[in-house]
């Protein structure tokens, strides 16, 4: 089963319009990556949470980490068309040596 | 600062093939980490470099290899190609510690024909 599950899988929604994008881990959460992916791109990094309870804002874009329940949300405030793409939730999970990613959110932006 | 750099861009291969992809990681950056993307499988670790050394592997079978240079700059080879060896390979360079965060090169779409 996956580690990091991320929902939804994909999301459309009409611009301007607020959203939220969860990644939940089976494990305990050391720490918890968001990155943002445009087709066939590289992963843009966008925030890091470490602590439970910490909060990051980027512009629109705010995530969240809840450590008791294994639990992050990202959430864009008025979308554009700017902020269509994939995003990745990546941790560092108990047990593993490596950063473990979810499946991606793919977001699209109808205007 | 120059970001992670990953060439080539794009890749055409037969079946049977060997092929090399670089990575040269941001500068300063002592750890360069290979992933594998697929539509079905998604963002698979490949395996990590530190100072010239394997830190971690993933669970690719063994013509799947790296290696690390003095300068951090990394490859990885990918021998006997197959079909399902197509894949948008991605480097990712950090500092080196666990909790660092890892930057990302642009990929390299490899594409077996």
């Amino acid at each position: 089963s996956q580690e990091l599950e991320q929902s939804p899988q994909s999301l459309i929604v009409q611009e301007g319009k607020n959203l939220t994008i969860n990644c939940t881990s089976s494990k305990t959460l050391y720490g918890l990556y968001w990155y943002k992916q445009k087709y066939g791109e590289g992963l843009i990094f966008l925030m890091m949470l470490q602590k439970g309870g910490e909060e990051k804002s980027h512009e629109k874009i705010t995530a969240k980490l809840d450590e008791k329940k294994q639990q992050s949300s990202l959430h864009i405030t008025a979308s554009q068309p700017s902020h269509a793409g994939i995003y990745l939730c990546g941790a560092d999970i108990q047990g593993a040596q490596k950063l473990v990613f979810g499946q991606g959110t793919r977001l699209t932006i109808n205007p | 600062k120059a970001g992670v750099t990953q060439t080539p861009r794009y890749l055409i291969k037969t079946r049977g093939q060997q092929v090399t992809l670089s990575c040269s990681p941001i500068s300063g950056h002592r750890s360069v980490s290979w992933y594998q993307q697929t539509p079905g499988q998604g963002l698979q670790f490949l395996f990590e470099y530190f100072s010239e050394t394997q830190r971690n592997k993933g669970n690719f079978p063994g013509r799947f290899s790296g290696r690390q240079f003095s300068n951090s700059r990394s490859e990885m080879n990918v021998s006997t190609l197959e079909l399902g060896d197509s894949a948008l390979y991605l480097c990712a360079s950090s500092f080196g510690q666990t909790a660092d965060t890892q930057y990302f090169g642009p990929g390299t779409r490899l594409t077996v024909l």
